[in-house]
């Protein structure tokens, strides 16, 4: 079965530092990962995915993700936070074919102190 | 172009009662589906409908019925309410019946139970 484990609940970063938050998933067979994100009030809006072509994946408003199947991870990162960043990240794991669940981690809460 | 739409946005319930969350997607979607967030668990996944005149039970069904009444909507019923079932409830849809691809979302729909 799929699952996906985000580590720390909340993320506190200076603006201009670098965002890392952190994802390892759970999967049966090679994945589809994806990283959403959630302004307040709002419903959750893809960042970018991996979808078994290049490992670094790029998405928008500058952030990426590496997938390292040696470590089952997926982590986002982003070289300078800026305030708008504010938000919370959610990471998440789909068998792909065959598979209609997407699994969700817990989320993280990033804070982004001026 | 409006995506994904939900209603109600917010609703308050007493313990018993029945209601009925509409969601419905302009996208020409194949898929649709309905998750419920609640803090430090993420989403997860209630009902989903790989397509029309489908229906399938995800993580969390019990005390949830749901409908697809065409391609473009899918409801979610609670016929008895529970203090439990308080929680940010989203549709979404997606397009690819393998779900490889991105999750379009609603912006939520507020329960309360009392």
């Amino acid at each position: 079965a799929q699952s996906v484990t985000q580590l720390g609940s909340h993320v506190s970063v200076s603006e201009g530092a670098l965002v890392l938050l952190r994802c390892n998933y759970s999967s049966s067979v090679p994945p589809y990962l994806f990283w959403y994100v959630q302004y307040p009030n709002q419903g959750l809006q893809l960042l970018l995915k991996y979808t078994s072509a290049a490992t670094l994946v790029k998405g928008i408003n500058g952030f990426e993700a590496e997938f390292k199947k040696s470590e089952t991870s997926f982590h986002l990162t982003k070289p300078s936070a800026h305030m708008s960043d504010a938000a919370e990240y959610f990471c998440a794991v789909s068998e792909g074919t065959g598979g209609f669940k997407t699994i969700f981690g817990a989320g993280t809460r990033l804070f982004v102190k001026a | 172009n409006a995506g994904v739409t939900q209603t109600p946005k917010f609703q308050v319930l007493k313990t018993g009662q029945s209601m009925t969350l509409q969601c419905a997607q302009d996208m020409n979607h194949n898929s649709m589906y309905w998750y419920r967030q609640d803090p430090g668990m993420g989403l997860r996944l209630i009902y989903y409908s790989a397509s029309e005149g489908t229906t399938d039970k995800g993580e969390v069904p019990n005390g949830y019925n749901v409908s697809r009444l065409n391609k473009r909507e899918f409801s979610l019923r609670l016929e008895s309410a529970a203090p439990s079932q308080t929680s940010v409830y989203f549709c979404a849809s997606n397009i690819l019946a393998a779900n490889t691809g991105e999750l379009f979302f609603g912006e939520g729909s507020r329960l309360t139970v009392l």
